[in-house]
């Protein structure tokens, strides 16, 4: 069974620090992988998706890397802003076709 | 605008009622997913559709049921069977399974 796993729970920056979000999986047979962001008492708004044959997607200040067999994917964002508080989840589809969800790295930008 | 609609944002469930949570897409998406989010933990898919009139069991079916009679619409009831009910519900689409995930702004659940 894929166990996805995002270290840490929080975390606090100060503006215009640069955020490095981890999201870990136990089994590297995966399709794709997607990072999503949640505000509070929201829903999930798709930010980047990687193909399991790709090594990284990159969107304006955001940038997701993929290292298939050591199962890990980083979530990169520059120069942070208030407006980046929210939390991060990723999730990733299976070659089984099942989609797991990490619990989230909620993030806080200081002004 | 297209999205995903869901109704209501928070909704109260007495002991032995049955209650329906509404999920509406203009999206032309075949894909359909009820998710149960708890403080804490992943996303854990309840059912999903991938044609109208088609449904399929998720990780945690058990106590809830579906309906895709239509391509736009697909509630979720919450039976009294369903011990545990209190949570953040999100329903989401896609244009073929597991493509781009687009999710609805989430209903939350809680028992009176």
């Amino acid at each position: 069974k894929q166990e996805v796993t995002q270290i840490p729970a929080a975390l606090s920056v100060p503006e215009g620090e640069n955020l490095v979000l981890n999201c870990s999986f136990t089994d590297s047979a995966i399709y794709n992988l997607q990072w999503f962001r949640q505000d509070p008492g929201k829903g999930l708004t798709s930010l980047l998706l990687i193909q399991s044959s790709q090594r990284e997607q990159t969107s304006g200040r955001l940038n997701a890397s993929l290292d298939k067999s050591s199962g890990r994917s980083t979530l990169y964002i520059a120069a942070s802003q208030p407006g980046d508080s929210a939390t991060y989840l990723c999730a990733v589809l299976s070659n089984d076709y099942k989609l797991s969800f990490g619990a989230g790295t909620t993030v806080t930008v200081r002004a | 605008d297209g999205g995903i609609t869901q109704s209501p944002k928070y909704l109260f469930r007495k002991e032995g009622q049955n209650v329906t949570l509404s999920c509406e897409q203009n999206l032309n998406h075949d894909a359909m997913y009820w998710y149960r989010q708890d403080p804490g933990q992943g996303l854990r898919l309840i059912y999903y559709s991938q044609i109208v009139n088609d449904f399929q069991k998720g990780d945690i079916a058990e106590g809830y049921s579906v309906s895709r009679e239509k391509k736009e619409s697909f509630p979720l009831t919450v039976t009294s069977a369903q011990k545990n009910p209190t949570a953040f519900y999100l329903c989401a689409s896609s244009v073929g399974l597991y493509e781009k995930l687009f999710f609805g702004s989430g209903t939350q659940l809680s028992v009176l």
